[in-house]
């Protein structure tokens, strides 16, 4: 089975400018959350979705926005963007329910994003 | 959120085992704990999760302290395919129901053959 999958793996762009990120999870899994991974930290949590709604949002400005499609794909948007935007943006899908306990959330390679 | 704190850095050699510590002292009752491991240009790869009894499974065991304040990561016999960054993690609920994960700085593990 084809694990998650992101495009594109490499992205550049200008300040100012919108960016959009694309993500398909494994297959039979409901949700995906999106991570940002500043070069030299740890990932950090920006969503999560779950059946097409928005379940969780981290510390992160409205320029960020993201939505999942029917087919449980989903596409983060980056709006206005900033220097400080350049990282490695990743995604994650899971099976729902969103407490059962062995709940895990499998990561693709990522988008690497730099803004000049 | 609570937080983990880890090494920055550990060495091991190749064939023997690998502890690797990770405190979260303001771990809450409902946040799992969880280990994943990062190669360069890869996302994170799941490695072992646990809430309080210790876990084995094919890849790892994972102990954790009695007070949940602290756990342990151990490679039973590590290989150069081992060497990596691995994270200690907080499965946190949130109250939308959605479960995020709260990593921390991560242990930059090398094998020496």
């Amino acid at each position: 089975d084809a694990g998650v999958t992101q495009s594109p793996t490499h992205l550049i762009k200008t300040r100012g400018q919108q960016v959009t990120l694309r993500c398909s999870p494994i297959s039979g899994h409901k949700s995906v959350s999106w991570y940002q991974q500043v070069l030299g930290q740890g990932p950090q949590f920006i969503f999560q979705y779950y059946e097409k709604e928005e379940r969780g949002r981290g510390n992160f400005p409205d320029r960020f926005s993201a939505r999942q499609f029917p087919n449980y794909s989903s596409e983060l948007n980056v709006n206005a963007l900033l220097l400080g935007d350049s990282a490695l943006y990743l995604c994650a899908s899971s099976r729902g329910p969103l407490r059962v306990a062995k709940n895990i959330q499998y990561f693709g390679a990522g988008t690497r994003l730099s803004v000049l | 959120d609570a937080k983990t704190t880890q090494p920055n850095s550990m060495e091991s050699n190749e064939e023997e085992p690998v502890h690797l510590p990770c405190n979260h002292s303001t771990i809450s009752g409902t946040d799992y704990i969880h280990w994943y491991r990062q190669l360069p240009s890869q996302g994170p790869e799941y490695v072992i999760h646990g809430l309080t009894s210790n876990v084995n499974n094919r890849m790892a065991s994972l102990a954790i302290a009695e007070d949940r304040k602290s756990s342990t990561l151990i490679l039973h016999r590590a290989t150069l395919r081992d060497a990596a960054v691995y994270y200690c993690i907080l499965r946190i609920v949130l109250i939308q129901g959605a479960q995020k994960l709260v990593f921390g700085q991560g242990t930059r593990l090398t094998i020496n053959p």
